[in-house]
This record gives structure tokens, C-alpha cells and sequence, in this order.
């Protein structure tokens, strides 16, 4: 079975400073990660996503994630935030097999404070 | 834009109800998943649907059915609301043999009193 846990549920963090939501998964069999972003009242909007290959990964707004395989992490990074990127953000897997079978963290909610 | 449309975008039931959601899906998207999202809480996939045919359930009553349709449209039922099931209801879909591009609709509010 799959299971993705994000530690921290809130991170406060002051508008430029860098930082990183973290998210770990366990699963027995090959997976894909992403991380989405859910604005107030809306829905999910991908933020970016690991399959294979290179592992750093760069998606929009400028944000950035590293596929960890030893650690089993993926945690998202962004080197200055803006009042903007407050928001929540899930880290989510898939299998290869099914990827359109998502297993969510409880996410994590970003809120940067001017 | 994700050309996932979901309706309607909030309504409000009483317990013991019935409520059908439904999401319209881009053409040639023949498998559709649906999620529930509880307040505070990630979403909880619910089941997934690939070319009219269940395809996979997630830890839901049987209370929770669905439906896909021919022109890639979908429908979430719930029978028998609980005040439990108040959430937004999320579909997702992508066209299976074009792996990992899946599209999120903006969900569907459902308030259970």
C-alpha cells in the first residue's frame, strides 16, 4: 500500500525567505510523485511532478522538488516566496500502473506573511 | 484551464438525501477518478472509472456509486447523506494511454445538514 505523510501541517514563513514543505512516501513498488497547490475555495492545480530521470524536478512558480529514493522523500523548495504562494500545498503519489489513482498527505498550509 | 468542468459548484442536502455531482470531462479522457476532500484534510480517493467500467475503489461505502458515460462525462451518487460527507468532491481525468497528464476540476461544495 502506498501512504504519503507531510510533517509539518502549517509553515509560516516572511515574504523572500526560501523554504521547503516536506514529504515523505512509503510504497513497495515504483511510484510517481507530485505536489499540488489549492488556493482558497478552489481546486488542484499541479505544481510539478517526478516520473523518471533527472531528480530534481522544476515546476511552475518557480518552485523545485528533489526525488529522494533512499529517503523516500520529495520536498518541495522555493528560494523566495511571495505573499502569493500562500496557499496549501499536497504531496501526492501514484503507481505506475494506475496513475490516475492518487494518494494525498494531509497538506501542508504555506502561509507567508509580508 | 484544465477543460474539466464539475456541477454544481456548491449545494446544500439534509441528511438522509440523495445527491448526484457530475464532471464533464475533456473528449477522449476515458478514465475519470473522484476524490472526496474533507475539510482540513488531503483528498481521499474515491473510485475511478475507465471506459464506463469501475476500475478501482477506494475505502468508501457502497452508498458511494458512480457512473461514466459515452461522451466522457461523469456522475458521483451518494445515497443516504451522512453529515460526515460534507466536502468537496474532486474529478480527476486523463486519457489513459497518454500517461500522467491528468486534469483536476474545480469540485463540487456539498454541505450535508
Amino acid at each position: 500500500a502506498q501512504s504519503v505523510t507531510q510533517l509539518d501541517s502549517q509553515v509560516p514563513v516572511f515574504e523572500e525567505a526560501p523554504v521547503e514543505l516536506r514529504c515523505n512516501y512509503s510504497s513497495s513498488v515504483s511510484v510517481y510523485l507530485f505536489w499540488y497547490v489549492q488556493y482558497p475555495n478552489q481546486g488542484l492545480q499541479l505544481l510539478l511532478k517526478y516520473l523518471s530521470g533527472s531528480t530534481l524536478v522544476k515546476g511552475i512558480n518557480g518552485f523545485e522538488a528533489e526525488f529522494n529514493k533512499s529517503q523516500t522523500s520529495f520536498h518541495l523548495r522555493k528560494p523566495s516566496v511571495h505573499i502569493s504562494d500562500t496557499a496549501e500545498y499536497f504531496c501526492a503519489v501514484s503507481k505506475a500502473d494506475n496513475f490516475n489513482k492518487f494518494y494525498f498527505g494531509s497538506g501542508t498550509k504555506l502561509n507567508v506573511k509580508p | 484551464e484544465t477543460g474539466v468542468t464539475q456541477s454544481p459548484t456548491h449545494l446544500i442536502k439534509t441528511r438522509g438525501q440523495q445527491v448526484t455531482l457530475r464532471c464533464s470531462s475533456q473528449s477522449g479522457h476515458n478514465t475519470v477518478s473522484w476524490y472526496q476532500q474533507a475539510l482540513g484534510q488531503g483528498p481521499q480517493f474515491i473510485f475511478q472509472y475507465y471506459r464506463e467500467e469501475e476500475n478501482g475503489r477506494g475505502n468508501f461505502p457502497p452508498r458511494f456509486s458512480g457512473l461514466q458515460f459515452p461522451n466522457y462525462s461523469s456522475e458521483l451518487n451518494v445515497n443516504a447523506l451522512e453529515l460526515d460527507d460534507s466536502a468537496l468532491y474532486l474529478c480527476a481525468s486523463s486519457p489513459r494511454d497518454r500517461g500522467n497528464t491528468i486534469y483536476f476540476g474545480e469540485g463540487s461544495w456539498l454541505t450535508v445538514v
